[in-house]
């Protein structure tokens, strides 16, 4: 139930393409959503975040989609550039009222965008 | 700003000897703290948290054990090193935000 499943494992966009990303959740208890991003050798950075109030959070070319219904969120990444090209994670937590926060992170996906 | 430092980078050690990885946060207080392994092409996997001075949560039961001697230090050990303790440390920090900071990582390597 603690488990956040993220799909695809890898990615392969042209370059001006879109990119989409999705998660997957049980815990209904989540009610905080970050995408981090990840290039080869460096620590993960936060790339945008989500809480379940919104349906859809947008910065720049990177958008997250939230249904909570399904219990599903996604990273839609427009206009991919090659710089982009990096392995992304979801993750999920239940910190609201409590002050330790732990998340829970998907497998990742490693995104190439192709010149 | 926050800041947050990880040494050494990159580390090459052979099995069973001793291990002592050092995380540092500056610019906050009573941060919240992480260590996380992360495998070759693999996902995050949270090793140890911690609220506060002296305070330690493990999440897997391993050779490894971490410390947090001072407020904004947390320190990951091992007394004797297993070829499987490769990978890229991460160390963490988050406050009442929730977001969690990631460091620059340490790249272990036992041969």
């Amino acid at each position: 139930q603690q488990q956040v499943k993220q799909s695809p494992q890898s990615l392969i966009v042209q370059k001006g393409g879109i990119s989409i990303i999705n998660c997957a959740y049980e815990n209904t208890a989540f009610d905080y959503f970050p995408w981090y991003q990840q290039f080869p050798g460096k620590g993960p950075a936060l790339l945008i975040a989500i809480r379940p109030d919104v349906s859809e959070k947008k910065e720049g070319r990177f958008t997250i989609s939230f249904n909570k219904s399904a219990k599903q969120f996604s990273l839609h990444i427009m206009d991919s550039q090659p710089g982009d090209s990096a392995t992304y994670f979801c993750a999920a937590s239940t910190g609201s009222g409590g002050s330790n926060y732990k998340l829970t992170f998907g497998k990742g996906t490693l995104l190439t965008v192709n010149p | 700003s926050q800041t947050i430092h990880q040494w050494p980078a990159t580390l090459v050690q052979p099995v069973g000897s001793p291990l002592s990885l050092e995380c540092t946060v500056e610019g906050t207080s009573n941060p919240n703290l992480y260590w996380y392994r992360q495998a070759a092409g693999r996902g995050l996997q949270l090793l140890f948290y911690s609220v506060g001075i002296g305070q330690i949560s493990s999440e897997v039961p391993q050779n490894l054990s971490a410390s947090r001697p001072q407020d904004r230090q947390f320190i990951l050990s091992s007394k004797k090193l297993l070829l499987s303790d490769s990978g890229f440390y991460l160390c963490a920090w988050s406050d009442y935000q929730e977001t969690q900071y990631f460091g620059p990582g340490t790249r272990l390597l036992v041969l």
